[in-house]
Formats: structure tokens, sequence, C-alpha cells
């Protein structure tokens, strides 16, 4: 049973660009949660999709956008790459009130 | 802005020691516990999910254990092994959140043969 499915691995990007990163969530799992992981730092909430919507959002700007697919996968759409948006991102699956499921993560760095 | 701290930061140990870290949340509207073990280079990976006050749960040689009333829980390491070499992050998930999880900035661990 394939867990969390994350792509790219790496991916370098200018500033000002616009990056698209996906998500296939563990088979069975119907909501997609992402988060940003700076260093040092715990994973920060951007937000959750559930029923192909954006159920709940962090304290990230409207750059951040996602969306979620008909079979459960999801992306997160950056647009207006700032240096401070390198970081690592999780993207998490979940079932009702269970744990997380994480993707190993798409390290993204702005030059 | 909810607030989930973990101490130490770091925590260097010989192989054999027991070891235990903390994680303090937020005492009010409190839905869930969640504790993760994270290798590098790897997924983040679940070891428990605690509800209740007082709940304690074990996983081979670690176990935790949760004060909803206090807001706080423990992990403990019983006679650490260079594979338990992490970090642990513990998150916290208030009662009107969804599956929404605050994390804390996690405890790095690392085990010396």
């Amino acid at each position: 049973d394939a867990g969390v499915t994350q792509s790219p691995t790496h991916l370098i990007k200018t500033r000002g660009q616009q990056v698209t990163l996906r998500c296939s969530p563990k088979s069975g799992h119907d909501t997609v949660s992402w988060y940003q992981q700076a260093l040092g730092q715990g994973p920060q909430f951007i937000f959750q999709y559930y029923e192909e919507e954006e159920r709940q959002r962090g304290n990230f700007p409207d750059r951040f956008s996602g969306h979620q697919f008909p079979n459960y996968s999801s992306e997160l759409n950056v647009n207006a790459l700032l240096l401070g948006d390198s970081a690592l991102y999780l993207c998490a699956s979940s079932f009702t009130t269970g744990g997380y499921t994480f993707g190993s993560g798409t390290r993204l760095t702005v030059v | 802005i909810l607030n989930v701290e973990q101490s130490p930061q770091s925590l260097h140990v010989q192989e054999g020691d027991s070891t235990n870290f903390t994680c303090s949340f937020p005492s009010s509207n409190f839905y869930a516990l969640h504790w993760y073990r994270w290798e590098t280079a790897k997924s983040p990976e679940a070891l428990f999910v605690m509800t209740l006050n007082g709940d304690e749960k074990k996983k081979g040689r670690i176990s935790a254990t949760l004060n909803t009333k206090e807001g706080y829980s423990y992990l403990y390491i019983k006679g650490s092994q260079p594979e338990d070499s992490a970090t642990y992050l513990c998150a916290f998930k208030e009662e009107t959140s969804y599956d929404k999880v605050i994390f804390g900035p996690g405890t790095s661990l690392s085990v010396i043969p």
C-alpha cells in the first residue's frame, strides 16, 4: 500500500517565478494538509483540503494556493516566489481523526 | 495564536541511556496530541495519537504520557539506541480544528554509540 507521494523531491526556482508541488495521499485518505518547514522550525500549517475545497488555512499570504482533485490528490501553488519561500514542503494525508501520514517532502530553493 | 513548545531543543545521550522530552500545549479546547519521529531524509512517522487526560501509550521502548489539564506530554525512550536518533515532533489538535494540527519545533535526539 503506497503511502503519501510527493513530487518533485527537489526544485530550484528564481525569485518571481511560480511553482507547483504535487501530492498523492495514502490510499483511503480523503484529507490533504500542506506544511512548510523552514530550517530550525517545526512544520507550519499552510492549508488543508477536503472534498476538493480549502477547509482551513494558516497564516500564509494569498500567493500560496492549492487544489484538490476528485481522486484526493492535491497541488500546492506558490506565485511570485520570494527567497523566504525556500523550505521543505510537506504533504500529509489523513482520514477522520487519525494521525497524519506524511510524504517525504519537496525541497524548494529560491535563488 | 496557538503555541506548542518542546524542550529541550536538542539532546545528546549515550547508547543505553534513558531519556525524556517535553511538549507543552494550550490546556483549553484540547482534542488530541500527536507524537511523530522524523529521521533524516525520511518522512515523519506517527508514533502516538493521544486523546484522553492521563493517557499512557507505549510502542516498544518508547512511551508517552498526557496531561491535558496542565497542557503537557512527556515522551520517554528507555535504553536509547543509535537508531532512535531523530527529531521528535509533537502536534496539538484543537477541538474545533478539523484535522489541522499545530506542530512544536521538535527535539533533536542524537544517540552516541
